[in-house]
């Protein structure tokens, strides 16, 4: 069973369009983080949201973290194609587990 | 600085054999965790490690187990091989084991079993 759903799974835009995906769980996350990762490189860390209702904006993207801590998403804003990657998102449970969801695989067309 | 590194980054290994594979923890992180990533998934947690001692575990069998060393680098080996163990092998380190600690990962050792 996945804590973590992602969707949309693929995503292809056109370079200047705007985006959105999405991360839902049926659980309570104290926290939630957003990871990218590019092909052949472990994930990074982009932000951690942690009060619910909680907007982080970084450069053009937008992380808001839903009022129950149960969803969270990510809006990219004139998206270019530096922002194709894997974006996955992550909550612990338990102490120290952290737990991925499949991810959303954005690319970004020039 | 010297991040997290990974060893070896690609291997071929047989179904029934076993295969250790190596992280290099970032300079001053004293935790270690360990995640497969199948094709298409999300990374999976695998185990952490704490200055040497095993701090949790996923939902993984006995034969996938771990070592940490008093460096703080680590080991995780997989015994009898099967062809699901195909994936790539991420390892974290992080300054501490709680959640508030940032896990820094490296790129990951990518291992088929045929």
């Amino acid at each position: 069973t996945q804590l973590l759903e992602q969707s949309p799974q693929f995503l292809s835009i056109q370079e200047g369009e705007n985006l959105t995906v999405y991360c839902n769980s049926s659980s309570v996350f104290s926290s939630l983080q957003w990871y990218r990762q590019e092909p052949g490189e472990g994930p990074v860390l982009l932000v951690t949201v942690v009060t619910g209702g909680e907007v982080k904006k970084l450069k053009r993207l937008t992380f808001q973290f839903g009022d129950a801590r149960k969803d969270s998403s990510l809006h990219i804003t004139a998206a270019q194609p530096g922002d194709t990657g894997l974006y996955l998102c992550a909550g612990y449970y338990g102490n120290n587990r952290l737990a991925f969801g499949k991810g959303n695989q954005v690319v970004v067309i020039p | 600085e010297t991040g997290v590194t990974q060893s070896p980054t690609h291997l071929i290994k047989t179904r029934g054999q076993q295969v250790t594979l190596r992280c290099s923890s970032q300079s001053g992180h004293n935790t270690v965790s360990w995640y497969q990533q199948a094709l298409g998934q999300g990374p999976q947690f695998i185990f952490q490690y704490y200055r040497e001692e095993e701090n949790g575990r996923g939902n993984f069998p006995p034969r996938f187990s771990g070592l940490q060393f008093p460096n703080y680098s680590s080991e995780l080996n997989v015994n009898a091989l099967e062809l699901d163990d195909s994936a790539l092998y991420l390892c974290a380190s992080s300054l501490g084991r709680g959640n508030s600690y940032e896990q820094y990962f490296g790129p990951g050792t990518r291992l088929t079993v045929t």
